[in-house]
């Protein structure tokens, strides 16, 4: 059973920067597990935000980027903005399955 | 303007199955994956499958494989996702994702199907 692993929750001033990582039960994350991520608010269907680890959409807003880091994905917002508060998902591809980490709950204070 | 449109809500009694349906339009179906993701209330992100409508090949999470059958009518350009033998805990809501080679990217609207007695 593989588990990937993400920050339950993390606080950040507006105007801040912050990361968030996901991590693999198997080892090491690497651009072959095609990192994605995710936003999603209250009541809404997720936002893809980041795909092929730091690969954007033509909807995502400049202060977030996708890298690896210490063995893991990780995502990082510059210049928090209040609408930056969310929930925040990573989706890992092990072969053809995808796993999705348990969810960053960003808190911008 | 690539859009998802699922399905509506349903209700179902334990044991019995459900079958969700993903209209896709703007884009040309055949060339993308059509994944299924589910969300307990409360809960994260839970991947279920998907389906390469060209190919007509399905991959289930280990998960859900023997309960779960993801199928797609490239003339209709709509994916379906059926889950059996539904219990309490298949309450959740129901979202459907454009796939390109892992790149996921346009999210149906969600359909919330509540298993109860």
């Amino acid at each position: 059973q593989t588990v990937v692993t993400q920050e339950p929750s993390l606080t950040v001033s507006p105007g801040g920067t912050v990361t968030l990582t996901c991590a693999s039960s198997t080892g090491a994350v690497t651009s072959g597990y095609y990192p994605n991520w995710f936003q999603q608010k209250p009541g809404q269907a997720p936002r893809a935000l980041i795909y092929s680890t730091s690969n954007k959409h033509s909807w995502t807003p400049a202060r977030f980027s996708g890298s690896l880091l210490g063995g893991k994905a990780a995502l990082t917002l510059s210049g928090v903005q209040p609408e930056d508060e969310a929930e925040y998902y990573c989706l890992l591809y092990y072969g053809a399955e995808g796993v999705f980490g348990g969810g960053t709950k960003l808190t911008v204070l | 303007q690539v859009q998802l449109v699922q399905s509506g809500a349903e209700v179902k009694k334990p044991g019995s199955s459900v079958k969700v349906s993903c209209k896709a339009s703007g884009g040309t179906f055949s060339s993308y994956a059509i994944s299924w993701v589910r969300q307990a209330p409360g809960q994260g992100l839970e991947w279920m499958g998907r389906i390469i409508p060209i190919l007509g090949i399905a991959n289930y999470a280990q998960k859900f494989q023997g309960r779960v059958t993801i199928t797609a009518d490239k003339s209709t350009s709509t994916a379906y996702m059926e889950l059996s033998s539904l219990r309490s805990e298949d309450t959740a809501v129901y979202y459907c994702a454009r796939d390109a080679a892992s790149e996921t990217d346009y999210w149906g609207q969600g359909t919330l199907v509540t298993v109860s007695s």
